[in-house]
């Protein structure tokens, strides 16, 4: 299954709701995690089987989505959400998005 | 606390060898599948290969498959690839990382392997 994630660059301001998208080219059903990758560190999970956030992750993070069309949801950015966000599928294969880089205005 | 901490990285030549290492520590390291997971410079990332509990089943994708091989040692704490016929695109921090169900929930800091002559 391959993803792709939109857009490529996001830029917005403190405080704004941010959403993310990531399409499959075919049903993940659900299975579905999202990731932040800040400059120079390790990828950290964010979300997993969708919208199950993962212990110690802010609750303005959030996840949705169902079939092929996923979403990740910043309900008011932080300057530290300044990341590189992925996508990941585990239903068939396991495969990475590109990535949507953020960044603050 | 979880602790993963990758080792063995470095420059080396097209066609040659190289073992990585990744040390766990804060968790029973034998009740847990383990992966690497790499990233080529200012790219995405890609998942390079699984290993059982007990070492006894391994996956790859294609990218890899037969060139290049995970192992574990239990009573080492310890997790190994062994990467053979290594290619310049084979260049990449590699991340150990340690899986919950089939997603990556834990990941050490990287190590990078270059492939250059």
């Amino acid at each position: 299954i391959q993803l792709t994630q939109s857009p490529s660059l996001l830029s917005a301001s403190v405080g704004d709701r941010v959403t993310l998208s990531c399409k499959g080219s075919q049903n993940i059903n659900n299975y579905l995690a999202w990731y932040q990758q800040k400059l120079g560190e390790a990828p950290k999970l964010l979300i997993y089987k969708t919208n199950s956030l993962q212990t110690g992750i802010p609750s303005r993070f959030s996840g949705s989505g169902s079939g092929t069309d996923y979403t990740l949801t910043i309900s008011s950015l932080h300057s530290e959400d300044l990341a590189t966000y992925y996508c990941y599928q585990y239903n068939n294969g396991l495969t990475f998005g590109s990535g949507t880089k953020l960044e603050i205005k | 606390e979880v602790q993963l901490v990758e080792s063995g990285g470095g420059l080396v030549q097209p066609g040659r060898s190289l073992k990585l290492s990744c040390a766990a520590s804060g968790f029973t390291f034998s009740n847990y599948y383990m992966a690497w997971v790499r990233q080529a410079p200012k790219k995405g990332l890609e998942w390079v290969a699984t290993i059982s509990t007990s070492g006894s089943r391994t996956y790859y994708p294609d990218s890899v498959k037969g060139r290049f091989t995970i192992s574990r040692d239990n009573a080492k704490s310890s997790l190994y690839l062994q990467m053979n016929s290594l290619k310049s695109e084979d260049t990449a921090t590699y991340y150990c990382a340690r899986p919950s169900y089939n997603w990556f929930a834990y990941w050490g800091q990287g190590t990078l392997v270059t492939v250059s002559s």
